[in-house]
């Protein structure tokens, strides 16, 4: 079946610190890879996304790339803000399944000045 | 200008009633969808509606009825709540890989 596995959170970075967070995925096909941002009591936001291997996706300072060899789309941002706290969904869809979204757990992110 | 709208934003009620969750979306969408997250984080898909017609439907409990009159509305009916359908369910519309999401309504079963 399809999975999606991030790293568990909480993070919690300082302000300017650099942020990555893991995602890899299992697909039974090419999936399409996203990230969503989930602030304190919101809906979930497209923060990226990314079609096909090597495509980068970028959003707000964050940057994604879909890494085929790797299955993995990790999130990364040079320098975070405290307005980034949020929770944070790695997700994958693959054609032909109605674009159903299949997400990963989520990770916390705690940005502190 | 609100993409996609749910109601109530909050609902709290006893285990064994019944309640339904409203959600409606103005982006011309064909296709919408409800997820339910878990005091975890965690979201999993439940159902998709394709102009009006049902396309997904993820080993959720008949107790869990969706319905679209039309394609901009999908409606959450849930019969004979249980403690464990306490969660956020969240609709979203989308078309191609983008999905678009409401505020969510945080279903609370006492």
């Amino acid at each position: 079946g399809n999975s999606v596995t991030q790293m568990e959170g909480p993070v919690t970075l300082s302000e300017e610190a650099f942020l990555t967070i893991n995602c890899t995925y299992t697909a039974t096909g090419y999936p399409s890879l996203f990230w969503y941002v989930q602030y304190p009591g919101e809906g979930l936001q497209l923060l990226l996304k990314a079609t096909k291997a090597d495509d980068k996706g970028s959003n707000k300072g964050f940057e994604a790339t879909y890494r085929k060899e790797t299955t993995s789309f990790h999130l990364e941002k040079g320098s975070v803000q405290v307005s980034d706290s949020a929770v944070y969904f790695c997700a994958l869809s693959l054609l032909g399944t109605a674009s159903k979204l299949t997400f990963g757990t989520g990770t916390r992110l705690q940005v502190t000045l | 200008d609100t993409a996609v709208s749910q109601t109530p934003k909050y609902l709290v009620t006893q285990m064994g009633n019944d309640k339904s969750i409203k959600c409606e979306q103005n982006l011309g969408h064909d296709t919408m969808y409800w997820y339910k997250q878990d005091s975890k984080k965690f979201l999993k898909i439940m159902f998709s509606y394709n102009n009006k017609e049902l396309i997904i439907n993820e080993t959720v409990p008949n107790r869990f009825s969706p319905k679209s009159p039309d394609k901009a509305h999908l409606n959450l009916h849930i019969n004979s709540l249980e403690l464990g359908d306490s969660a956020v369910y969240f609709c979203a519309s989308g078309y191609s890989y983008e999905q678009y999401f409401g505020p969510g309504t945080r279903l609370t079963v006492t």
